[in-house]
Parts: structure tokens; C-alpha cells; sequence
């Protein structure tokens, strides 16, 4: 149980355009979902909270025009990177609390951004 | 949540049990030990958790000392698949999302 599934896996994409990465929890209801984004040998930096049928809450330092967040369903959540650059290359992954009530993650596989 | 301190690396050799440690020194009284395991380019996976009791499951057993200022994560018979960075967090369970992710620790599982 407590299933998260992300897609792409992997995507390339060009400088200036917009990127969308989704994330469903396959086998039950999230309300709340996790983004993050993590560097080549660092750890993973929580960008933002998702919360279904409400706006996203941005981590500080995280543009939120850059990076949409909507939640509309309670089994999807979906990240646009915008106008995509360079710097925005990164391992993107998603997660959700599970359905047990004891505060466990369960994360998607991630999604390889690179922008050239 | 409260600050761990884990080894940066550690090996191991197939078949044998890994002891990871972890301390929290300034572990809370409504905090619970949280592992986490990152194999490499995949998303995190959870493994276990704990408040003060000792605890095993499928994957792997925690121990917690009495003070609770450290733990212990046992893979009993760890395999070349368990090689992966292991992340150990200490929050309180109805604050998932905030699950501070520190530098972990690289276990290297030989043959």
C-alpha cells in the first residue's frame, strides 16, 4: 500500500520552455503532498507543501511563479517548472504522508530535469 | 524537529548484518526516529520508525536507547541491493512534510 507514482522519469527539455512533472498516490487519498528537489550528492530540500483544493505553501527561498503548484484532485498533485533554465536541472521528487496515521513518507521515483 | 548526527560512510559485507547509528541528542519527548533509505536516481523509500520501543519489521529492526538520544537501524542480513544512502529523522509524526533530510548515511554493501 501507500503507492506514489511520478512521471516523467525523466525529461529534457529547452531553456525558456515549461516543464510539467505529476505525482499521484496510486492506492490512497493524499490531502498533502511533498516537493522536492535534490542536487547531485546533496540531500533532498522540501520546496513546497501541496494541499489539495488550496494554494501550495512555498518553502523560503522557492519562487512560486516559477514553480506552479496544483493540487486539484486528492490522488494528484502536479509541478510546473516554468521557463525552465539551466539551473533548474535537478532531481524532482514528489511525496505523501500514507493513510496509517503514523507520519510516514512515501515518495515517487523522482523525475531527471535537465534543461538545455 | 531535532537535529542527527549520522556517519558520513560506512561498508558492509554481504550476508552480514549493518548497524547504522544515529544520534539525537536533543531528541523531544513527542518526537519518533524516522528511517529513510535512498537507493541511487530513485525516490526515498520508507523503512521504519519508532518512539522508544524497539522495533522490527520486514526490512529491518530499530533499536532506541533508554534515553533516547541515539538508535540504532539493523539490516540483519544486508544484500548489494541495500546499498544506499540512509536517512535517520526525528519529528513528531503529525509533521511528515517537514522531515529534514541531513546528508545521511552511504552504505556501501560489498561482496
Amino acid at each position: 500500500g501507500a503507492v506514489v507514482s511520478q512521471h516523467p522519469s525523466r525529461v529534457i527539455c529547452k531553456s525558456g520552455t515549461s516543464v510539467k512533472i505529476e505525482c499521484r498516490s496510486l492506492d490512497f487519498q493524499a490531502t498533502t503532498m511533498f516537493w522536492y528537489r535534490q542536487f547531485p550528492k546533496q540531500s533532498l530540500m522540501l520546496m513546497a507543501t501541496s494541499n489539495e483544493g488550496s494554494k501550495a505553501t512555498y518553502e523560503q527561498g522557492v519562487e512560486k511563479d516559477k514553480f506552479l503548484i496544483n493540487h486539484a484532485s486528492l490522488t494528484l498533485s502536479t509541478l510546473t517548472v516554468t521557463s525552465a533554465h539551466p539551473e533548474d536541472s535537478s532531481f524532482y521528487i514528489c511525496s505523501a504522508s500514507g493513510d496509517r496515521g503514523i507520519g510516514d513518507l512515501h515518495f515517487g521515483n523522482g523525475t531527471r530535469l535537465t534543461v538545455t | 524537529d531535532a537535529k542527527t548526527t549520522q556517519p558520513t560512510s560506512m561498508d558492509c559485507a554481504e550476508g552480514r548484518a549493518a548497524n547504522l547509528p544515529c544520534n539525537h541528542s536533543t531528541i523531544s519527548g513527542n518526537e519518533y526516529v524516522y528511517w529513510y533509505r535512498q537507493i541511487h536516481s530513485q525516490g526515498p523509500q520508507y523503512i521504519i520508525h519508532g518512539l522508544k520501543n524497539n522495533e522490527t519489521n520486514e526490512m529491518a529492526s530499530l533499536i532506541i536507547t533508554e534515553d533516547r538520544k541515539s538508535s540504532t537501524l539493523i539490516l540483519p542480513h544486508a544484500t548489494l541491493r541495500d546499498t544506499a544512502v540512509y536517512y535517520c529523522i526525528v519529528r513528531v509524526n503529525t509533521n511528515a512534510g517537514k522531515s529534514t533530510f541531513g546528508d545521511g548515511t552511504t552504505l556501501t554493501v560489498k561482496p
